[in-house]
């Protein structure tokens, strides 16, 4: 079945950049997405990347696909205090239905 | 840009009652998702539709209902709600990608 795992938490100074981890299981996924969600908001689209991409580069976002590996990263550069929300990586085996990690709640060190 | 409107940001009911919440969108879209999402569960999907009066159980469907009558409307129903039903729940529509609501946060008393 599928299985989408992230961890739950990450740190990081202004000023760095961050990464955030994702794992999935199903080797048929077609789009892979990233999500933020903001305190006491939905779900705000980021990116995604189709399964046939390697990276995708979007502003200060860079998504990493390594399909062997079955492993999806986002990047953020220049972390600002605006970045603090929880991050979903999900992924769509091309049906109609996505299945979301447990999501990584960012937090910004000053 | 795309519109998904939640009826609500905040609810509280108590036990027993039949609770709607109620998500409306404006972009013509067939598909429409209701999840619910609990501290280090994530996502987890209940029920979605594909039409106009079409449904299909997600992942969690048990205590849940939901109706499409309109296809720019899709509501999920808590026939009898009970505390565990306290959550934040989202509705999205669309397909590849997914457009979310607000969340409407719902507490069971």
């Amino acid at each position: 079945g599928e299985d989408v795992e992230q961890s739950l938490f990450l740190s990081v100074r202004e000023g760095d950049s961050s990464v955030i981890n994702c794992t999935y299981t199903d080797s048929s996924s077609t789009y892979l997405y990233w999500y933020k969600q903001e305190p006491g908001a939905g779900l705000q689209l980021l990116t995604y990347i189709f399964s046939n991409m390697d990276m995708k580069q979007d502003q200060r976002l860079t998504v990493l696909l390594n399909k062997k590996d079955k492993h999806l990263s986002l990047r953020i550069a220049d972390t600002q205090t605006g970045d603090s929300a929880i991050y979903f990586c999900a992924e769509s085996l091309g049906n109609e239905k996505l299945t979301f990690g447990t999501g990584t709640r960012l937090t910004i060190i000053p | 840009d795309v519109k998904v409107t939640q009826s609500s940001r905040y609810l509280v009911k108590r036990t027993g009652e039949k609770v709607f919440l109620e998500c409306v969108q404006d972009m013509d879209h067939e598909n429409m998702f209701w999840y619910r999402q609990d501290p280090g569960l994530g996502l987890r999907l209940i029920y979605f539709s594909y039409d106009v009066k079409m449904k299909e159980k997600g992942d969690i469907p048990e205590g849940y209902s939901v109706s499409r009558e309109k296809k720019e409307r899709f509501s999920l129903i808590l026939e009898s709600a009970s505390t565990n039903q306290t959550s934040m729940y989202l509705c999205a529509s669309g397909n590849q990608p997914q457009h979310f609501g607000d969340g409407t946060r719902l507490s069971i008393l």
